[in-house]
């Protein structure tokens, strides 16, 4: 069935390096992608989302990269502080149906 | 803006007794609301959609009488967890959207609901 994952279940990166999380999805009709964060015990937050007409987006120290031929999606993370540590998923959207990614959990190290 | 609020944010109680769990968008309307449960290092598993107005949608599996979903307002949506049983012990978070399409659910803080 189609789906959307991760990669890497659990990254572990030093304060101030960059952090890149990484999605697969395989539904093709998928034309809205999300990232968000969420710490323990609370919800998820919202971080960045881009379209499939673009391929890249950047906000406040945070990149989303869409690479619709072999359907990936990423995160990136400038200058990773503690306070990014938390879940990280990925969400696709067909215009129909959300579907969340299983989570990546980043850990920062001071 | 865009901001969920949900409560309770944890409760503990009885086996039989029936939760209700709040969920309300406090800046805008939301024409849909979406009810999550999430167990430990879990994605969030979607239980059903519920439209105001309109009976929910239930995801397969999901029971709607175990369930109760009620949206009667723009910005009010509820959850009855009805005659709770430890195995329904979860988190449970519920979102919102401004109008269909492609937007950004905003998700409240979730309930952690744990039953004795």
């Amino acid at each position: 069935g189609e789906s959307v994952g991760l990669h890497l279940p659990t990254l572990s990166v030093q304060e101030g390096d960059n952090s890149i999380i990484n999605c697969a999805y395989s539904n093709s009709a998928s034309d809205y992608f999300i990232w968000y964060k969420q710490e323990s015990g609370k919800g998820p937050q919202f971080i960045i989302d881009i379209r499939s007409n673009m391929d890249k987006r950047q906000g406040q120290r945070v990149t989303v990269l869409l690479n619709k031929t072999v359907k990936h999606l990423s995160l990136q993370i400038a200058a990773t502080q503690p306070g990014d540590s938390a879940v990280y998923f990925c969400a696709e959207n067909d215009g129909n149906d959300m579907r969340f990614g299983a989570g990546t959990r980043l850990t920062v190290k001071p | 803006g865009a901001v969920v609020s949900q409560h309770p944010s944890w409760v503990i109680c009885k086996s039989g007794t029936s939760v209700k769990i709040e969920c309300r968008s406090l800046d805008f309307q939301a024409t849909t609301m979406f009810w999550y449960r999430q167990f430990p290092k879990q994605s969030l598993m979607l239980m059903a959609t519920s439209n105001e107005g309109s009976k929910a949608t239930y995801e397969q599996g999901v029971e709607k009488d175990k369930f109760l979903i009620n949206h009667a307002s723009l910005t009010l949506s509820t959850l009855t967890v009805t005659s709770a049983h430890p195995e329904d012990s979860s988190f449970y978070i519920c979102s919102a959207i401004l109008s269909g399409g492609n937007q950004p659910q905003h998700f409240g803080d979730g309930t952690r609901l744990s039953i004795l």
